[in-house]
């Protein structure tokens, strides 16, 4: 089964640090692998994502993520941390149903001034 | 292109009562998954429905939650005799059909049941 572990549900960075998030996952197939983030009462919107190809992957509002199959790990990273990226993020591998995913427990990122 | 519908936003039931949530995909899109959000958890998955079909529902609790994507109108996730510990956020999303490029789900808003 797929699944993905996400280390550190709380991460706090000052405004203009380097941010990580860490996610490794587990899968018996390649996996495709997905980073979304979540503002407070919304849903959840897509960072970006990894099905095949390169391997650093470039999403929105700055972000990247680079496959890592040795270490089956997807760490998302921003080089300079603003205010507004304070919120939730979820890592997510998909099931294999459909496009259907199975979600880490998330990480909070906390920007301090 | 509207994005993907929640309705109602916030519901408030007593235990015992019935949950109905709607959700309506974004325009084009015929495949709806639909997720539960507890507290200080991720999202976990219930099921997946195409357009008059159930084809994957291994996240579904066995008693008391059903989920439906008629033919005409929104997917609507039933949950029946509510308990303290459905209180959660119910995220719906929806993909379209053979989207093997994108792999892509967009989420609607969430609906927060809240069980008393």
């Amino acid at each position: 089964a797929q699944s993905v572990t996400q280390l550190g549900s709380h991460v706090s960075v000052s405004e203009g640090a380097l941010v990580l998030l860490r996610c490794n996952y587990s899968s018996s197939v390649p996996p495709y692998l997905f980073w979304y983030v979540q503002y407070p009462n919304q849903g959840l919107q897509l960072l970006l994502k990894y099905t095949t190809g390169a391997t650093l992957v470039k999403g929105i509002n700055g972000f990247e993520a680079e496959f890592k199959k040795s270490e089956t790990s997807f760490h998302l990273t921003k080089p300079s941390a603003h205010m507004s990226d304070a919120a939730e993020y979820f890592c997510a591998v998909m099931r294999g149903s459909g496009y259907a995913l199975n979600f880490g427990k998330g990480t909070s990122l906390l920007v301090t001034p | 292109n509207a994005g993907v519908m929640q309705n109602p936003r916030h519901l408030v039931r007593r235990r015992g009562q019935e949950a109905r949530l709607r959700c309506s995909p974004m325009k084009g899109h015929s495949h709806v998954y639909w997720y539960r959000q507890l507290p200080e958890e991720g999202l976990k998955f219930m099921v997946y429905l195409q357009k008059e079909n159930i084809i994957d529902e291994s996240g579904m609790p066995k008693e008391r939650f059903s989920a439906e994507f008629p033919k005409e109108g929104p997917s609507i996730l039933r949950i029946q005799q509510v308990v303290r510990g459905d209180s959660a956020a119910y995220f719906c999303a929806s993909s379209p059909q053979g989207s093997s490029q994108s792999y892509e789900q967009y989420f609607g808003p969430g609906t927060r049941l809240t069980v008393t």
